[in-house]
């Protein structure tokens, strides 16, 4: 158990719906990152927030939106769902925001879009 | 040409055989090179990283880097069926400010029978 926890544990929605899928960072982490995994694209970043602001970007879509509370957990908001965002969320905490910070990942989101 | 390449296998060895599991890639940018092992419907753990070229070793693992030929390895002596798992490569480059960002291979489906 790495200590992130995420919520729910599977989502099946349909096309053009929005979804909320939640982490919890383990004690004491202040870096959040999601990440996207899917069979042909393989595990992908999405954004890193820090503390309560964004750090950094990837291949996040524009109908994708994330945020981090004061309390550290965060929410990453996916509207207008394509069947194509089927795919497994991962959710990752680390202490820093730099270097090799090793990254604790959570047990994931199966997201199914029908 | 994707920024960092994996065999995707899958690859079956016999128990107490070694293992190499390889990665290339194209970015001279990266600078930090770490292996995660994922099991079935599990987040990716971290197994090992390295900064600069050259071995370093963890029980029986092994973790190889060649700048030069842009070429990382994971080797695993002694195998056991506890190793079958998917192994990711991943690597950071560094993001805005102080940020890093890890990109993924698409991982290697590894199985040791008993």
């Amino acid at each position: 158990d790495s200590g992130v926890t995420q919520t729910p544990k599977h989502l099946i929605t349909a096309t053009g719906q929005r979804v909320t899928l939640r982490c919890s960072p383990r004690s004491g982490d202040l870096s959040v990152y999601w990440y996207q995994q899917s069979l042909d694209q393989g595990l992908q970043f999405l954004i890193q927030y820090y503390n309560g602001e964004e750090r950094a970007k990837g291949n996040i879509l524009e109908r994708f939106s994330a945020q981090q509370f004061p309390d550290l957990h965060s929410e990453l908001n996916l509207s207008s769902l394509e069947l194509g965002d089927s795919a497994l969320y991962f959710c990752a905490s680390s202490v820093h925001s730099g270097g090799a910070s090793e990254q604790f990942f959570g047990p994931g989101t199966r997201l199914t879009v029908l | 040409q994707k920024e960092v390449e994996q065999d995707p296998g899958p690859l079956s060895v016999p128990e107490g055989a070694i293992v190499s599991l390889n990665c290339t890639y194209s970015n001279s940018a990266f600078q930090y090179f770490m292996w995660y092992r994922q099991y079935s419907r599990k987040g990716p753990e971290l197994l090992m990283y390295t900064y600069s070229s050259g071995n370093k070793e963890d029980g029986r693992f092994t973790a190889q880097v060649d700048k030069s030929s842009k070429y990382i390895s994971l080797f695993i002596r002694d195998s056991q069926p506890s190793d079958s798992a998917t192994y990711l490569c991943a690597m950071s480059v560094r993001g805005g400010g102080s940020n890093y960002k890890l990109t993924f291979g698409k991982g290697t489906l590894l199985t040791v029978n008993p």
